[in-house]
Protein backbone atom coordinates (compact mmCIF):
# COMPACT_ATOMS: atom_id res chain seq x y z
CA UNK A 1 0.00 0.00 0.00
CA UNK A 2 1.53 3.45 -1.48
CA UNK A 3 0.91 6.04 1.52
CA UNK A 4 2.56 9.48 1.63
CA UNK A 5 2.39 11.65 5.21
CA UNK A 6 3.52 15.59 5.97
CA UNK A 7 5.25 16.65 8.80
CA UNK A 8 6.47 19.81 10.12
CA UNK A 9 5.47 22.81 11.89
CA UNK A 10 1.82 24.48 11.79
CA UNK A 11 3.08 27.60 12.72
CA UNK A 12 6.24 30.02 11.59
CA UNK A 13 6.27 33.84 12.30
CA UNK A 14 7.51 36.04 8.90
CA UNK A 15 10.36 35.80 7.45
CA UNK A 16 11.71 32.09 8.68
CA UNK A 17 12.11 29.33 7.31
CA UNK A 18 9.78 26.32 6.84
CA UNK A 19 10.80 22.97 6.80
CA UNK A 20 8.63 19.97 5.98
CA UNK A 21 9.08 16.23 5.53
CA UNK A 22 7.09 13.58 2.88
CA UNK A 23 7.65 10.54 4.32
CA UNK A 24 7.03 7.89 2.01
CA UNK A 25 5.93 3.97 2.39
CA UNK A 26 4.89 1.45 -0.39
CA UNK A 27 7.55 2.89 -2.51
CA UNK A 28 10.81 3.92 -2.75
CA UNK A 29 12.43 7.47 -3.50
CA UNK A 30 15.91 6.15 -4.40
CA UNK A 31 14.29 4.32 -7.64
CA UNK A 32 15.06 6.08 -10.87
CA UNK A 33 11.98 6.43 -12.33
CA UNK A 34 9.75 7.63 -9.33
CA UNK A 35 9.00 11.53 -8.76
CA UNK A 36 7.73 13.20 -5.74
CA UNK A 37 5.41 16.60 -5.97
CA UNK A 38 5.06 19.11 -3.46
CA UNK A 39 1.56 20.75 -3.72
CA UNK A 40 -0.07 23.65 -1.81
CA UNK A 41 -3.65 25.42 -1.87
CA UNK A 42 -3.77 28.59 -0.22
CA UNK A 43 -7.27 28.46 1.98
CA UNK A 44 -10.42 28.84 -0.50
CA UNK A 45 -7.75 28.75 -3.50
CA UNK A 46 -6.83 26.38 -5.95
CA UNK A 47 -4.07 23.59 -5.91
CA UNK A 48 -0.50 25.32 -6.60
CA UNK A 49 2.49 23.23 -7.63
CA UNK A 50 5.68 23.87 -5.79
CA UNK A 51 8.36 21.75 -6.23
CA UNK A 52 9.04 17.99 -7.36
CA UNK A 53 12.34 15.91 -7.32
CA UNK A 54 12.68 12.28 -8.97
CA UNK A 55 14.99 9.36 -7.63
CA UNK A 56 18.07 10.67 -10.33
CA UNK A 57 18.22 13.62 -7.92
CA UNK A 58 16.53 15.89 -10.97
CA UNK A 59 14.61 18.72 -9.38
CA UNK A 60 11.77 21.39 -10.71
CA UNK A 61 10.71 24.29 -9.15
CA UNK A 62 7.39 26.32 -9.74
CA UNK A 63 8.94 29.68 -11.39
CA UNK A 64 6.94 32.02 -9.58
CA UNK A 65 8.47 30.15 -6.11
CA UNK A 66 12.27 29.56 -7.63
CA UNK A 67 14.42 32.20 -5.64
CA UNK A 68 12.70 30.79 -2.05
CA UNK A 69 11.89 26.57 -2.40
CA UNK A 70 14.45 23.69 -2.08
CA UNK A 71 13.55 20.02 -2.54
CA UNK A 72 16.20 17.50 -1.59
CA UNK A 73 15.79 13.64 -0.97
CA UNK A 74 16.78 11.42 1.98
CA UNK A 75 16.84 7.93 0.75
CA UNK A 76 18.09 6.35 3.89
CA UNK A 77 14.84 7.45 5.32
CA UNK A 78 12.56 7.41 1.95
CA UNK A 79 11.94 10.99 2.34
CA UNK A 80 11.54 14.26 0.61
CA UNK A 81 12.30 17.52 2.48
CA UNK A 82 10.90 21.13 1.18
CA UNK A 83 12.59 24.02 2.68
CA UNK A 84 10.79 27.46 2.08
CA UNK A 85 12.88 30.47 2.91
CA UNK A 86 11.98 33.76 3.74
CA UNK A 87 7.82 32.67 4.43
CA UNK A 88 5.15 35.59 4.50
CA UNK A 89 1.58 34.91 4.69
CA UNK A 90 1.40 34.25 1.15
CA UNK A 91 3.26 31.23 1.96
CA UNK A 92 -0.11 29.94 4.43
CA UNK A 93 -1.94 27.20 3.25
CA UNK A 94 -2.13 23.44 2.98
CA UNK A 95 0.91 21.50 1.98
CA UNK A 96 0.79 17.96 0.41
CA UNK A 97 3.33 15.89 -1.22
CA UNK A 98 2.31 13.39 -3.78
CA UNK A 99 3.84 10.26 -5.80
CA UNK A 100 4.42 11.23 -9.17
CA UNK A 101 2.49 9.05 -12.34
CA UNK A 102 3.91 9.63 -15.85
CA UNK A 103 2.31 12.89 -15.70
CA UNK A 104 -0.13 12.84 -13.00
CA UNK A 105 0.02 12.60 -9.18
CA UNK A 106 -1.59 8.92 -8.16
CA UNK A 107 -0.93 9.16 -4.31
CA UNK A 108 -1.69 12.24 -2.15
CA UNK A 109 -0.60 12.87 1.41
CA UNK A 110 -3.64 14.14 3.90
CA UNK A 111 -1.75 17.37 3.92
CA UNK A 112 -0.44 19.59 6.46
CA UNK A 113 -1.93 23.57 7.24
CA UNK A 114 0.81 25.94 7.72
CA UNK A 115 0.31 29.34 8.97
CA UNK A 116 2.46 32.28 8.53
CA UNK A 117 2.34 34.33 11.57
CA UNK A 118 3.56 37.18 14.09
CA UNK B 1 0.18 27.24 -19.58
CA UNK B 2 -3.39 28.46 -18.16
CA UNK B 3 -6.29 26.24 -17.52
CA UNK B 4 -9.62 27.70 -17.12
CA UNK B 5 -12.61 26.52 -15.22
CA UNK B 6 -15.73 27.47 -14.38
CA UNK B 7 -16.03 28.35 -11.03
CA UNK B 8 -18.86 26.62 -10.10
CA UNK B 9 -21.71 23.52 -11.52
CA UNK B 10 -25.21 22.13 -10.00
CA UNK B 11 -26.48 19.68 -10.35
CA UNK B 12 -29.74 17.39 -9.46
CA UNK B 13 -29.19 13.84 -8.26
CA UNK B 14 -29.39 11.24 -10.41
CA UNK B 15 -28.28 13.83 -13.58
CA UNK B 16 -24.85 14.73 -15.06
CA UNK B 17 -22.69 17.38 -14.01
CA UNK B 18 -20.35 18.09 -17.05
CA UNK B 19 -16.96 19.76 -16.06
CA UNK B 20 -14.98 21.84 -18.74
CA UNK B 21 -11.55 22.66 -18.65
CA UNK B 22 -10.15 25.29 -21.54
CA UNK B 23 -6.31 25.75 -22.70
CA UNK B 24 -4.62 26.24 -25.86
CA UNK B 25 -4.58 23.32 -27.92
CA UNK B 26 -5.40 21.15 -24.90
CA UNK B 27 -6.04 18.44 -26.95
CA UNK B 28 -2.59 18.06 -28.10
CA UNK B 29 -1.62 17.25 -24.11
CA UNK B 30 -2.92 14.52 -21.48
CA UNK B 31 -5.55 16.03 -18.93
CA UNK B 32 -6.07 14.59 -15.33
CA UNK B 33 -8.95 15.34 -13.32
CA UNK B 34 -9.10 14.94 -9.41
CA UNK B 35 -11.88 15.54 -6.80
CA UNK B 36 -11.49 17.33 -3.76
CA UNK B 37 -14.17 17.32 -1.26
CA UNK B 38 -14.45 19.28 1.90
CA UNK B 39 -11.61 18.67 4.43
CA UNK B 40 -10.17 15.93 2.44
CA UNK B 41 -6.60 16.12 -0.02
CA UNK B 42 -7.12 15.55 -3.98
CA UNK B 43 -7.93 11.90 -5.36
CA UNK B 44 -6.70 11.35 -8.78
CA UNK B 45 -10.04 10.17 -10.68
CA UNK B 46 -9.15 10.35 -14.37
CA UNK B 47 -5.78 10.18 -15.90
CA UNK B 48 -4.38 10.43 -19.36
CA UNK B 49 -8.16 11.96 -20.43
CA UNK B 50 -10.39 8.92 -20.26
CA UNK B 51 -8.71 5.93 -17.52
CA UNK B 52 -9.75 5.34 -14.62
CA UNK B 53 -7.96 4.49 -11.74
CA UNK B 54 -8.99 1.42 -9.93
CA UNK B 55 -11.67 1.85 -7.51
CA UNK B 56 -13.09 4.89 -9.25
CA UNK B 57 -16.61 4.18 -10.30
CA UNK B 58 -16.97 4.33 -14.17
CA UNK B 59 -20.08 7.05 -13.47
CA UNK B 60 -17.03 9.48 -13.88
CA UNK B 61 -15.34 9.36 -17.73
CA UNK B 62 -13.26 11.98 -19.20
CA UNK B 63 -12.88 13.69 -22.81
CA UNK B 64 -10.55 16.28 -24.86
CA UNK B 65 -10.37 17.78 -28.19
CA UNK B 66 -9.49 20.85 -29.35
CA UNK B 67 -9.07 23.54 -26.87
CA UNK B 68 -11.57 22.23 -24.22
CA UNK B 69 -11.69 19.06 -22.20
CA UNK B 70 -14.62 17.77 -20.11
CA UNK B 71 -14.64 15.63 -16.25
CA UNK B 72 -18.73 14.07 -17.22
CA UNK B 73 -20.34 12.51 -14.24
CA UNK B 74 -23.01 10.88 -14.29
CA UNK B 75 -25.80 9.73 -11.95
CA UNK B 76 -25.11 12.57 -9.70
CA UNK B 77 -25.00 11.47 -6.15
CA UNK B 78 -24.99 13.68 -3.01
CA UNK B 79 -21.47 12.56 -2.31
CA UNK B 80 -20.00 14.00 -5.10
CA UNK B 81 -20.27 17.19 -4.04
CA UNK B 82 -16.70 18.23 -4.24
CA UNK B 83 -14.43 20.47 -6.08
CA UNK B 84 -12.77 18.80 -9.61
CA UNK B 85 -9.09 20.16 -10.70
CA UNK B 86 -8.00 19.76 -14.26
CA UNK B 87 -4.13 19.55 -14.60
CA UNK B 88 -1.49 19.03 -17.46
CA UNK B 89 2.09 18.76 -17.48
CA UNK B 90 3.86 21.83 -19.00
CA UNK B 91 6.84 20.62 -20.71
CA UNK B 92 7.45 23.77 -22.35
CA UNK B 93 8.39 26.04 -19.61
CA UNK B 94 7.90 25.37 -16.13
CA UNK B 95 8.47 21.67 -16.40
CA UNK B 96 6.17 20.34 -13.99
CA UNK B 97 2.01 20.32 -13.48
CA UNK B 98 -0.05 23.07 -14.13
CA UNK B 99 -4.04 23.03 -12.28
CA UNK B 100 -6.72 24.48 -13.29
CA UNK B 101 -8.75 27.19 -11.16
CA UNK B 102 -11.11 24.24 -9.90
CA UNK B 103 -14.89 23.39 -10.50
CA UNK B 104 -17.14 23.12 -7.39
CA UNK B 105 -19.49 20.77 -8.26
CA UNK B 106 -23.16 21.14 -5.82
CA UNK B 107 -25.54 18.69 -5.81
CA UNK B 108 -29.06 20.15 -5.76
Amino acid sequence: QITLKESGPTLVKPTQTLTLTCTLSGFSINSGGEGVAWIRQPPEKALEWVSLIYGDGTVRHSPSLLSKVTVTKDTAKNQVVLTVTHVDPGDTGTYYCGRLGNSWVGSWGQGILVTVSS
Amino acid sequence: YVLTQPPSVSVAPGQTARITCGGNDIGSKRVHWYQQRPGQAPVLVVYEDDDRPSGIPERFSGSNFGNTATLTVSGVEAGDEADFYCQVWDTDTVHGPVFGSGTRVSVL
